[in-house]
């Protein structure tokens, strides 16, 4: 059980082109989704918050109009990178909360990102 | 503000010996302590979590960690490894109680050696 996917496991984009992540709680309902980005050999740094039927919470420094996020159902979270440039490029991770009080996070296999 | 201590950046050790990856976390509470484990280019597996009662947590792939609340630490063992297990670990630490948000540590990178 709690299985998270995302898709797709990695892109190639365009400078100036839109990216759409998925995150889908596979086996279980997730209220609760987080978002993060990995640079290489460097930890998990959270970037949002996502809480279905409502907007998201950004972590500071991020840019919402830039990273925007959709949970519009218990089993679906998106992230839209928009107008994407190479500083972009990255390991995006989601996770989703389980549990009897939903206090686990459970990781999604990553999306590679690289913006050209 | 809570944080996560990982000391070691890179643990070399043999295939069969034991294993012990150090975790120091600060919290003003109890907290919720998590052990997670990443293979390259893929996302983190939960290996153990501690959320209370028995010290001593079994996880997954014959991993323990034990909670030490007098040296805020949630050292991560295994007796002995296999080269399976060689990967990035990282401990997490989590807020008690509606706060879901995870620190993560820095992570330790474990090779092994045949």
């Amino acid at each position: 059980g709690a299985v998270v996917s995302q898709h797709p496991s990695w892109v190639i984009c365009k400078s100036g082109t839109s990216v759409k992540i998925e995150c889908r709680s596979l086996d279980f309902q997730a209220t609760t989704m987080f978002w993060y980005r990995q640079f290489p050999k460097q930890s998990l740094m959270l970037m949002a918050t996502s809480n279905e039927g409502s907007k998201a919470t950004y972590e500071q420094g991020v840019e919402k109009d830039k990273f925007l996020i959709n949970h519009a159902s218990l089993t679906l979270s998106t992230l839209t990178v928009t107008s994407a440039h190479p500083e972009d490029s990255s390991f995006y991770i989601c996770s989703a909360l389980e549990g009897i009080r939903a206090d686990t996070q459970y990781f999604g296999p990553g999306t590679r990102l690289t913006v050209l | 503000a809570q944080s996560v201590t990982q000391p070691d950046i890179h643990i070399t050790v043999s295939e069969g010996a034991s294993l012990e990856l150090r975790c120091n976390y600060s919290y003003g509470a109890t907290p919720y302590l998590f052990w997670y484990v990443q293979s390259p280019g893929q996302g983190l597996q939960l290996l153990l979590k501690y959320f209370s009662g028995d010290t001593l947590v079994q996880g997954i792939k014959g991993f323990e960690a034990e909670f030490k609340r007098s040296q805020s630490s949630f050292n991560l063992r295994k007796p002995s490894v296999h080269w399976s297990d060689a990967a990035e670990y990282f401990c997490a630490v989590g807020a008690q109680f509606g706060n879901e948000k995870l620190t993560f540590g820095t992570g330790t990178r474990l090779t092994i050696i045949p």
